[in-house]
């Protein structure tokens, strides 16, 4: 069974970097398949961020690009996220996914719990 | 980008009866080289991450029952549960996975009448 646990500081300050990691259990990321972040403000709908395949290849929400950086670590099976230069509009879950292929035109068919991440004035 | 529009926002359903949900996209999501939809349903229970139902717009992910079914293709699609059921109540997102940036509808939100 496909696991996937996300961690990292539940509050972060404005103008900081958001740093969050996916642990994947269940699965060896080096296998194949694409994993990407998702996050969800507050009574909000959902908004795709990125994804990473084993190799390292990534794809990114234009609107966030310029402030994000997905990577991967095959040895510890797990990937992470980092959002620089956060603000307000930045509060939201994240949740980390497994896409149900090995090419982004794959629905999402795991998915994390999701961590809340505040930021702070 | 592509942009999905769910209608309703919401809506409350007599529990055994239909409950029809629609997306729309922008722009097709239909690939012709391989006859599929790009185009995935997802459910959202309260304080809980989403939850694949359906993708290439009709296929169902395996556990999911039989009354959840999906149709439509290029633009419009829909999502039926044939007797809604009280653990039924939730969100229910589309997605296209077509290109990127991939887009989630706004979501609909189903409640017991």
């Amino acid at each position: 069974q496909v696991q996937l646990q996300e961690s990292g500081p539940g509050l972060v300050k404005s103008s900081e970097t958001l740093s969050l990691t996916c642990a994947v259990s269940g699965y060896s990321i080096s296998s194949g398949y694409f994993w990407g972040w998702i996050r969800q403000p507050p009574g909000k709908g959902l908004e795709w961020i990125g994804n990473i395949y084993h190799s390292g290849s990534t794809y990114y929400n234009p609107s966030l690009k310029s402030r994000v950086t997905i990577s991967v670590d095959t040895s510890k099976s797990q990937f992470s996220l980092k959002l620089s230069s956060v603000t307000a509009a930045d509060t939201a879950v994240y949740y980390c996914a497994r896409h149900k292929g090995s090419a982004y035109t794959h629905p999402f068919d795991y998915w994390g719990q999701g961590a809340l991440v505040t930021v702070s004035s | 980008d592509i942009v999905m529009t769910q209608s309703p926002d919401s809506l409350a359903v007599s529990l055994g009866e239909r409950a029809t949900i629609n997306c729309k996209s922008s722009q097709s999501v239909f690939y012709s080289s391989n006859n599929n939809n790009y185009l995935a349903w997802y459910q959202q229970r309260p304080g809980q991450p989403p939850k694949l139902l359906i993708y290439w717009a009709s296929t169902r992910e395996s556990g999911v029952p039989d009354r959840f079914s999906g149709s439509g293709s290029g633009t419009d699609f829909t999502l039926t549960i044939s007797s809604l059921q009280a653990e039924d109540v939730a969100v229910y997102y589309c997605q296209q996975y077509y290109n990127i940036p991939l887009t989630f509808g706004g979501g609909t939100k189903v409640e017991i009448k």
